[in-house]
């Protein structure tokens, strides 16, 4: 699976988008870009996915350059309940052999103020 | 619909004592994974069950073992416990009819303390 690098930590007024990039430059061609957040003691919560085409569902927006090599998640209208740690994970490419092991990096600590 | 369930959530285990940790999946999952999630770090992949056979292992040693019951529901036992076992045990979710997905449902986890 491909290396991703996110900033440790960023902050956001609530109301306002969140940006949080992510950096894969390593990423294969099959492989897809996932997101992840953990807010504190819970379990890791799925958030999104894409393999190129930029995607949104009603938690948040992913858009991915078109080399592949970085995404960007947005959450439109961040609140308080909003801040957590996002993971950005690549994986799952086909002929792979991660059988559905996610990877998780340190991931940006994203905190929201009012 | 009750999601990933784990028991239990907290447990304090004495060095060189044996752990057992349970999990229930998502209704209509048939696919558990089990990380470890030291302090301050991203959850570590362990392993993952499918059909009741371990079916993929992340760098952890033997003491580490599972296993999956007929029901879908998985165990996670640890032998011979460190002080470094010392972590959030997370189990999570996937899959139906054997399809490998990448988007998992995770349970609150288990914090176990080694002392």
């Amino acid at each position: 699976d491909a290396k991703t690098t996110q900033p440790p930590s960023m902050d956001c007024a609530e109301g306002r988008a969140a940006n949080l990039p992510c950096n894969h430059s390593t990423i294969s061609g099959n492989e897809y870009v996932y997101w992840y957040r953990q807010i504190h003691s819970q379990g890791p919560q799925y958030i999104i996915h894409g393999l190129k085409n930029n995607e949104t569902n009603e938690m948040a927006s992913l858009i991915i350059t078109e080399d592949r090599k970085s995404s960007t998640l947005i959450l439109p209208h961040a609140t308080l309940r909003d801040t957590a740690v996002y993971y950005c994970i690549v994986t799952g490419g086909a002929g792979g052999t991660s059988y559905g092991k996610l990877t998780f990096g340190q991931g940006t600590i994203l905190t929201v103020h009012p | 619909d009750a999601g990933v369930t784990q028991s239990p959530t907290h447990l304090i285990k004495t060095r060189g004592q044996q752990v057992t940790l349970r999990c229930s999946p998502k209704s209509g999952h048939d696919t558990v994974s089990w990380y470890q999630q030291a302090l301050g770090q991203g959850p570590q992949f362990i392993f993952q069950y499918y059909e009741e056979e371990e079916r993929q292992r992340g760098n952890f040693p033997d003491r580490f073992s599972g296993h999956q019951f007929p029901n879908y529901s998985s165990e996670l036992n640890v032998n011979a416990l460190l002080l470094g076992d010392s972590a959030l045990y997370l189990c999570a979710s996937s899959g139906t009819g054997g399809i490998i997905s990448y988007e998992q449902y995770f349970g609150p986890g288990t914090r176990l303390t080694v002392t």
